[in-house]
């Protein structure tokens, strides 16, 4: 079975920018949530989605956002960007309903300059 | 406000001996305990997990202990292998309130001296 994917796999922008990653989950699983990795704050929790719906949201500005599609397939958005967003942006993947192991992707290197 | 924490930012441990990583929780409300391994450039590996109405779980050569009362639980890696370098981090969860939702420790970096 496939693991995780996340694409792209890096990704270099300017302060001001936007930009989307995109999440493709363990086939049947139907939770998605999102983490960002920095060196100081280690990895914190953005936002789950299951079967759609946003289902836990974590502190982060509304800058950050996300959707999920019917096929759980999920995207995360970050619109005028700071320097502060650089980090290692994470998807996890569990069958959610019940069972709370959850895989990772590679993850998204962003580095905004 | 760190909820979970991993006191020990290293670990240098020799090939065939036990690795112990410690983990401490402040939010009692969390019931529900796992552990990552990650190497550089790649997501975290699910290892282990423990619900807190266990005090113990065993897979291979990990075994996860978890003392509720002190809000404290440690992998145990036996034997230790030059393959389990890599950072592991433990995470909680309040299944109740956030299911899906888990906190992270900033890990620990584990060193298997061959």
């Amino acid at each position: 079975k496939a693991g995780v994917t996340q694409t792209p796999r890096y990704l270099i922008k300017t302060r001001g920018q936007q930009v989307t990653l995109s999440c493709s989950p363990i086939s049947g699983h139907r939770s998605v949530s999102w983490y960002q990795q920095t060196p100081g704050q280690g990895l914190q929790f953005l936002f789950e989605y299951f079967s759609e719906t946003q289902r836990n949201k974590g502190n982060f500005p509304g800058r950050f956002s996300g959707r999920q599609f019917s096929n759980s397939r999920s995207e995360m958005n970050v619109s005028t960007l700071e320097l502060g967003d650089s980090a290692l942006y994470l998807c996890a993947s569990s069958l959610g309903a019940g069972v709370y192991e959850q895989y990772f992707g590679p993850g998204t290197r962003l580095t905004v300059t | 406000d760190q909820q979970v924490k991993q006191n020990s930012p290293s670990l240098s441990v020799q090939e065939g001996r036990i690795s112990i990583l410690n983990c401490d929780y402040t939010n009692s409300m969390f019931d529900y305990f796992l552990w990552y391994k990650k190497y550089p450039a790649e997501g975290p590996t699910f290892l282990i997990s423990i619900s807190s109405i266990k005090d113990k779980n065993e897979d291979g050569r990990f075994t996860v202990f978890l003392n509720k009362s002190a809000k404290h639980l440690s992998l145990h890696i036996v034997p230790s292998q030059p393959g389990d370098s890599a950072v592991y981090f433990c995470a909680a969860s309040d299944l109740i309130s956030s299911g899906d939702k888990l906190t992270f420790g900033t890990g620990t970096r584990l060193a298997v001296r061959p």
